[in-house]
């Protein structure tokens, strides 16, 4: 079954940390490119980051840009975002998605929440 | 890449045949995928390639256009058709959504 599985969410306070990790199993997470996609509460979809399968080509949206960070781990088959100085704004339900501009995203982790609050 | 869709919301019957638009503010080729997605869950991949069928999905739905003009359509409602629906560019990072076009029940 192909499978995404994230971790990692939870409360934190206005300019603080937390590190996101998805773990992949049922594709070969090794060849994929990977995504990280936001959705703050009642909102719509926000693409966040994305990594090719080799690390060697990374993209942010310029609204976290400077202050997440996107890696992974191939042998692990896991993804990562450490995220810093989080605001408020953060605050969103944070999934990793597989997939590149010709395949669209697929497949999708369940979410995990984000909650940035004094 | 801004894109608009529309409508925002609809209300349609089962068995109706649906259309949704979403259109860029520039050209983006055929680089376009729908998702549907449900209260609480995650979205699911349709349509890539403006008109690929995601392996899984059924055939009601069908997905065209090109450049700046697209539709999402679905040819006969069922039950579990009523979702949000948005589309996405990925004609250059960020890749962006639409801002969503909610199906109801009428």
């Amino acid at each position: 079954e192909v499978q995404l599985v994230e971790s990692g969410g939870g409360l934190v306070q206005p300019g603080g940390s937390l590190r996101l990790s998805c773990t992949a199993s049922g594709f070969t997470f090794s060849v994929s490119s990977m995504n990280w996609v936001r959705q703050a509460p009642g909102e719509g979809l926000e693409c966040v980051s994305y990594i090719s399968s080799t690390s060697s080509s990374i993209h942010y949206a310029d609204s976290v840009k400077g202050r997440f960070t996107i890696s992974r781990d191939n042998a692990k088959n896991s993804l990562y975002l450490q995220m810093n100085n989080l605001r408020a704004e953060d605050t969103a339900v944070y999934y990793c998605a597989g997939g590149d501009f010709w395949s669209g995203y697929y497949p999708w982790g369940q979410g995990t929440l984000v909650t940035v609050s004094s | 890449i801004q894109l608009t869709q529309s409508p925002s919301s609809l209300s349609a019957s089962v068995g109706d045949r649906v259309t949704i638009t979403c259109r860029a503010s520039q050209g983006i080729s055929s680089y376009l995928a729908w998702y549907q997605q449900k209260p609480g869950k995650a979205p699911k991949l349709l349509i890539y390639a403006a008109s690929t069928l995601q392996s899984g999905v059924p055939s009601r739905f069908s997905g065209s256009g090109s450049g700046t003009d697209f539709t999402l359509t679905i040819s006969s409602l069922q039950p579990e058709d009523f979702a949000t629906y948005y589309c996405q560019q990925l004609n250059g990072y960020p890749y962006t959504f639409g801002q969503g076009t909610k199906l109801e029940i009428k």
